[in-house]
């Protein structure tokens, strides 16, 4: 069974600054990937960036980054230069192994971005 | 915008109701992921369909059945509703083709059952 846990409900950034989101999971499989989601509050879950479980490098899109530490079984987010629009609730998913490779989420963080 | 869609944007239904949710994946992609959100939660993982059969299952009840159609757009039918199928379904397209296989998700229908 795989587990994700985040353990920040709310998080509050001054506008410009960078925050880190935390996620930590849990899986016995080798290999899996790991997802952010950003889900403001009309819904839709947008996806944000992709770390796959053999990836050597620490992926980057624009101004988000994940900071994947895999002896710890971390894959925290990091958003650099937070905007206004940034203010969501933010997901940490990761994949199964298999063939369906569902999703699995974690509770998410609320981020507000303070102007 | 991910080209993922879904309709109806909201319902609301009776307990013992039976409801149709529909979704038109992402051009180039064949597979479809149903997820329900209760408030305040994670999206929990239904089904998905793969050319047009079920390729995994998630905890829920058969009351929750899917299709997949050959233009690989889906429906998640529930029967038999209950207060605690009020959530927020959202649905997915992903291709399966390697390792890194991201769902795309689509704007979601809020489901209100009284």
């Amino acid at each position: 069974a795989q587990k994700i846990t985040q353990t920040q409900p709310g998080m509050f950034v001054q506008e410009k600054e960078a925050v880190t989101l935390d996620c930590t999971y849990d899986t016995s499989d080798q290999s899996y990937g790991l997802f952010w989601y950003k889900q403001p509050s009309s819904g839709e879950m947008i996806f944000l960036i992709y770390q796959g479980s053999y990836d050597e490098q620490n992926a980057t899109e624009g101004r988000y980054s994940l900071n994947f530490q895999k002896a710890r079984k971390s894959a925290n987010l990091v958003i650099s230069a937070s905007q206004l629009g940034d203010s969501a609730m933010y997901f940490c998913a990761m994949s199964a192994s298999g063939s369906a490779r569902q999703l699995t989420f974690g509770s998410g963080t609320q981020l507000t971005v303070l102007p | 915008e991910t080209g993922v869609t879904q309709s109806p944007t909201h319902l609301i239904k009776t307990r013992g109701q039976q409801v149709t949710l529909r979704c038109s994946s992402q051009s180039g992609h064949n597979t479809v992921s149903w997820y329900q959100q209760a408030l305040g939660q994670g999206p929990q993982f239904i089904f998905q369909y793969y050319r047009e059969e079920e390729n995994g299952r998630g905890n829920f009840p058969p009351r929750f059945s899917g299709l997949q159609f050959p233009n690989y757009s889906s429906e998640l039918n529930v029967n038999a509703l209950e207060l605690d199928d009020s959530a927020l379904y959202l649905c997915a397209s992903s291709h399966i083709a390697g390792v890194q296989e991201t769902q795309y998700f689509g704007p979601g229908t809020r489901l209100l059952v009284l």
